[in-house]
Parts: C-alpha cells; structure tokens; sequence
C-alpha cells in the first residue's frame, strides 16, 4: 500500500543553519506530494507542493523537489529561523481522496 | 481564506459518555475528513465525506461514527468514549474542482480530546 517514511525528530538547529529533513515514499501509481506544517497550538497547513517527477514547489524559503527516482521528497532551507519552530509533516495522494502522511518531525531552532 | 472551525480547543469527558466533535467550513468544499494526531503515528483518517449525507471509512472508523446534513459541517460521534481515544482530533476540507488531485487540505485547529 502507499506509504510515506520520514525521519524522526526532533531535529535541533542554530538560527541561520542549513535545515534538511528527509522523506521517502511508497505509492502505486504518480502520487502528488505534499509538505504541511503545524505550528504550537494550530491545525496543519500546506507548506509546499509537487504534482510531478521533477517538480519543485517552494515557498517561504523551503523547497522539496519531487524525485522518483529515488521516490523521495526531501525539504530544505538555507537558513532557519527561530519562527521556523514547528512540526513538519511529508504527504502524499494518489488518484483517491485519501491524503496518506508521515509521523512527522518536530524541528526546534534556537536563537 | 478558508476556514475551518472546530466547536472545541479542549473537551474532558468520562468513558462510556457520547461526545460530539463540530466542525464547520465556510468554502464550500465539497469533502470533509476527520483524523486523529498521536505522537509517532502522525496523522490518521477516521472518516471522510465528499458529498453531503455521503461517508466513507478511513483507516481507523472502529468506535467513530459521522454525520454530514449540511455541506459545511462535518460532525465526529465517539458512541462511547474510551480511553484509547484520548488524542489530538482534526478536522479537514478539501475542494474537488479546480486542482482536483493536487488541491490541498485546510485544517483546524485542532480539539483536543481526553477520556477518563
């Protein structure tokens, strides 16, 4: 079945540091990919997207780009914020109405 | 902006109570989800609805049941409320027109749930 992997937290960063945090997929068929991201207190929101191999979807500073290839969907940042404090959850639907999601990662980053 | 609004933040009830969780989206979204949040499992699917009076179980709908009369709100019924079902509660809508596939989910914030 679909499945989405990404790594465990909680990952701990310095303010100004390079963030990656990792997500790999199973899924039959093309699936479109999905960052969301939970702030303290709040529901998820969408963060990113890619709908094809390939594709980058980008925003606030974060970027994934979607490889199949490799099946993976990894998020990155160039310099992290103290405001950047959140949970980060890697997504994917297939064809269906389901919306299948990782554990997600808890990232801390200090002044 | 879409908004989700669920009635509660935070509920306490007693096991063996029926507890109804609200959600309301202002959108006009055709499809409507509950998930539950637990540390380490991430996010999973209760039930689900792409059309009023229309539900669909998800992963986990054992001890859940749903009702959809309207097309903005989206109820969650615990018949009888265990403790297993402490937990983190989410509700979600989702449009089926435009991006279709690739449209994304809207979240609440979030009802926190304790059972004791």
């Amino acid at each position: 079945g679909n499945s989405v992997t990404q790594m465990e937290g909680p990952v701990t960063l310095s303010e100004e540091a390079f963030l990656t945090i990792n997500c790999t997929y199973t899924a039959t068929g093309y699936p479109s990919l999905f960052w969301y991201v939970q702030y303290p207190g709040e529901g998820l929101q969408l963060l990113l997207k890619a709908t094809k191999a390939d594709d980058k979807g980008s925003n606030k500073g974060f970027e994934a780009t979607y490889r199949k290839e490799t099946t993976s969907f990894h998020l990155e940042k160039g310099s992290v914020q103290v405001s950047d404090s959140a949970v980060y959850f890697c997504a994917l639907r297939t064809g269906g109405f389901k919306t299948i999601f990782g554990a997600g990662t808890r990232l801390f980053v200090k002044a | 902006d879409v908004k989700v609004t669920q009635s509660s933040r935070y509920l306490v009830k007693r096991t063996g109570e029926k507890v109804f969780l609200e959600c309301v989206q202002d959108m006009d979204h055709e499809n409507m989800f509950w998930y539950r949040q637990d540390p380490g499992l991430g996010l999973r699917l209760i039930y689900f609805s792409y059309d009023v009076k229309m539900k669909e179980k998800g992963d986990i709908p054992e001890g859940y049941s749903v009702s959809r009369e309207k097309k903005e709100r989206f109820s969650l019924i615990l018949e009888s409320a265990s403790t297993n079902q402490t937990s983190m509660y989410l509700c979600a809508s989702s449009s089926t027109g435009g991006e279709g596939v690739n449209s994304p989910l809207h979240f609440g914030n979030g009802t926190r749930l304790t059972v004791t």
